[in-house]
């Protein structure tokens, strides 16, 4: 059964930098977008960017251009994100989601993972 | 950038009731590329619906999809008890970013 199981909870400085993971399996991995949404604490849903993993062209949100990196290693069927700089208002639950093109629906997603910034 | 507005904040009814949410796009969603999810506490979003419409497998027939352009309804028929969550519509189907409405709230009356 397809399964993204995301690493665990990191407590971060201001300024300090996180890389969250997300592993997937249940099916070919390079096939399907995998993309990162934020959820902070009693708000929406927040995108953040997608990678296609067979080739790794990646695509952000405007408003986390150059702070935030995401990767994948095919070895491990492992996406990446990475956010820098971070600040409080990073606090949130981040979560990994597939779909099937970079234009469709997320039809799995990753349990999520909660990020704290707090001096 | 696609501004989903959702309506009501919080919808409250009792088991059995019919509910109707609505999602109003600030411009027309391309192909309906429209898709509605359903969040509970501590858990990730459930996939409901896509292409405005079309249901995801295994999500009971009382949930359904409608509208188009700019205009988006989700109904459920008759509430059962696990219905009672936050549900989002999202757009996917234009350029970055793609977008997720504020959310409705269905609680128990």
């Amino acid at each position: 059964q397809v399964q993204l199981v995301q690493s665990g909870a990191e407590v971060k400085k201001p300024g300090a930098s996180v890389k969250v993971s997300c592993k997937a399996s249940g099916y070919t991995f390079a096939s399907y977008a995998i993309h990162w949404v934020r959820q902070a604490p009693g708000q929406s849903l927040e995108w953040m960017g997608w990678i296609i993993p067979g080739n790794g062209d990646t695509k952000y949100s405007q408003k986390f251009q150059g702070r935030v990196t995401i990767t994948r290693d095919t070895s491990a069927s492992t996406a990446y994100m990475d956010l820098s700089s971070l600040r409080s208002e990073d606090t949130a639950v981040y979560f990994c989601a597939r779909s099937y093109t970079t234009s469709s629906e997320f039809d799995y997603w990753g349990q999520g993972s909660l990020v704290t910034v707090s001096s | 950038e696609i501004v989903l507005t959702q309506s009501p904040g919080t919808l409250s009814l009792s088991p059995g009731e019919r509910a109707t949410l609505s999602c109003r796009a600030s411009q027309s969603v391309s192909s309906s590329y429209l898709a509605w999810y359903q969040q509970k506490p501590g858990q990730a979003p459930r996939l409901l619906i896509y292409g405005a419409s079309s249901r995801a497998t295994g999500i009971p027939d009382r949930f359904s999809g409608s509208g188009s352009e700019t205009d988006f309804t989700l109904t459920i028929s008759r509430l059962e008890p696990e219905d009672f969550a936050v549900y989002y519509c999202q757009q996917y189907g234009s350029s970055p970013p793609l977008t997720f409405g504020g959310g409705t709230k269905v609680e128990i009356k």
